[in-house]
């Protein structure tokens, strides 16, 4: 099975909060990532989580981690139409210098 | 400048064809990388450079080649590729391979082969 696994797809309303979910496998993961890519577009890294950490807040962006379920989500506070896009989930454990992605969830956001 | 810059944007080449695909940073990156990005899918690692030398090659076939001139310069050679190696080719950098806090992504090359 996949290492890092997110739902395909997210609709939500313009002004109502987004949450993104993410599980994975590799207990050693050390980063969490969210990437964000627009149509067309390369990776816009979002945000990182140390696993030291449980939550980071960054503007309208929060990341909560459970390290004991494995699991790693992103909310998008008051969610516009540019937040439309697929987001990446990528974890990199202690031993690995790359990161592995899941397959992105496509975040479709509706008047 | 927190900007990795790719050229093409766009590139059409038939499967006897010989391109190269660039990529260029200036943040004082040392290790830089190519992406391969089916759509729909998630990016794909096909090789890193670790302060000029090649360090991972992900079992990728030898009608790519890649070439690191210089730390802010990485380019993607290719010959005799196949429809189905159409994709977006990603280049990406970041401060150091084992400090991969922060991964720089280029805007990608959309390759098509004819």
């Amino acid at each position: 099975g996949e290492d890092v696994e997110q739902s395909l797809f997210l609709s939500v309303r313009e002004g109502d909060s987004s949450v993104i979910n993410c599980t994975y496998t590799d207990s050693s993961s050390t980063y969490l990532y969210w990437y964000k890519q627009e149509p067309g577009a390369g990776l816009q890294l979002l945000t990182y989580i140390f696993s030291n950490m449980d939550m980071k807040q960054d503007q309208r962006l929060t990341v909560l981690l459970n390290k004991k379920d494995k699991h790693l989500s992103l909310r998008i506070a008051d969610t516009q139409t540019g937040d439309s896009a697929i987001y990446f989930c990528a974890e990199r454990s202690g031993g690995s210098y790359i990161p592995t992605f899941g397959r992105g969830t496509s975040l479709i956001v509706h008047p | 400048d927190t900007e990795v810059t790719q050229t093409p944007k766009h590139l059409v080449m038939g499967m006897t064809n010989k391109k190269s695909l660039k990529c260029e940073q200036h943040m004082g990156h040392r290790a830089m990388y190519w992406y391969k990005q089916k759509a729909k899918k998630p990016p794909e690692l096909m090789f890193v450079y670790s302060y000029e030398k090649l360090s991972i090659n992900e079992s990728v076939p030898s009608r790519f080649s890649p070439e690191c001139p210089n730390s802010s310069l990485l380019n993607l050679h290719l010959h005799a590729l196949q429809p189905e190696d159409s994709a977006l080719y990603l280049c990406a950098s970041s401060q150091d391979m084992a400090l991969q806090e922060t991964q720089y992504f280029g805007p990608g090359t959309r390759l098509l082969v004819l």
